[in-house]
């Protein structure tokens, strides 16, 4: 059973420009959270999807977008990227809407120069 | 209010001996506490979680112990072991229509041999 996949791994961005990331969520959730780690600090949580819909969202600005597919992976977008959105930003799944386990995925370490 | 304090912020503990981690909050929506383990580039893995209305939960070696009218609660990680060594991060389950989490800023744990 695999668990919470991301990719890529690693990427490295311009400022100005704009970046995809992608999740496909634990066999069987349909819920995907996304959050932000800067080196140092817990994670930050950004948004939250369901049912192909942002259902909450934390404290970023609107160039973080998000998307859910059919079969409940997720992108997270950012647009014209700046330094500070270098850090390890973080996929979670949950079973469904409203279970509060939720699993994490390795991450992908952003390097915004 | 919706910040969860924990500390210590580091700590360097001698093989067999207890691990206390300590974290403290606010806000009383705040409904399920999860502790979560990371390894350096690694996603974090959930290890343990308690519901407000249970004062101790033990898995193996590791032991959450909650004060609900001190809004406190530790993770307590006996007969330490090197490969204990990770960051350890404490969470709390806000819970008000909708579901999101507030992460603590980590401790950095390292057993010595």
């Amino acid at each position: 059973d695999a668990g919470v996949t991301q990719s890529p791994t690693h990427l490295i961005k311009t400022r100005g420009q704009q970046v995809t990331l992608r999740c496909s969520p634990k066999s069987g959730h349909d819920t995907v959270s996304w959050y932000q780690q800067a080196l140092g600090q817990g994670p930050q949580f950004i948004f939250q999807y369901y049912e192909e819909e942002e259902r909450q969202r934390g404290n970023f600005p609107d160039r973080f977008s998000g998307h859910q597919f059919p079969n409940y992976s997720s992108e997270l977008n950012v647009n014209a990227l700046l330094l500070g959105d270098s850090a390890l930003y973080l996929c979670a799944s949950s079973l469904r809407w409203g279970l509060v386990e939720q699993y994490f995925g390795p991450g992908t370490r952003l390097t915004v120069t | 209010q919706q910040q969860v304090k924990q500390s210590p912020q580091s700590l360097i503990v001698q093989k067999g001996g207890i691990s206390i981690i300590n974290c403290a909050y606010e806000n009383t929506a705040f409904d399920y506490f999860p502790w979560y383990q990371q390894f350096p580039g690694k996603g974090p893995a959930l290890l343990i979680a308690i519901r407000p209305d249970v004062s101790e939960k033990k898995e193996g070696r590791f032991t959450i112990s909650f004060n609900k009218s001190a809004k406190q609660f530790s993770l307590h990680i006996m007969d330490s072991q090197p490969g204990d060594s990770a960051t350890y991060f404490c969470a709390a389950l806000l819970k008000t229509g909708t579901y999101k989490y507030i992460f603590g800023t980590g401790t950095r744990l390292k057993v010595l041999a």
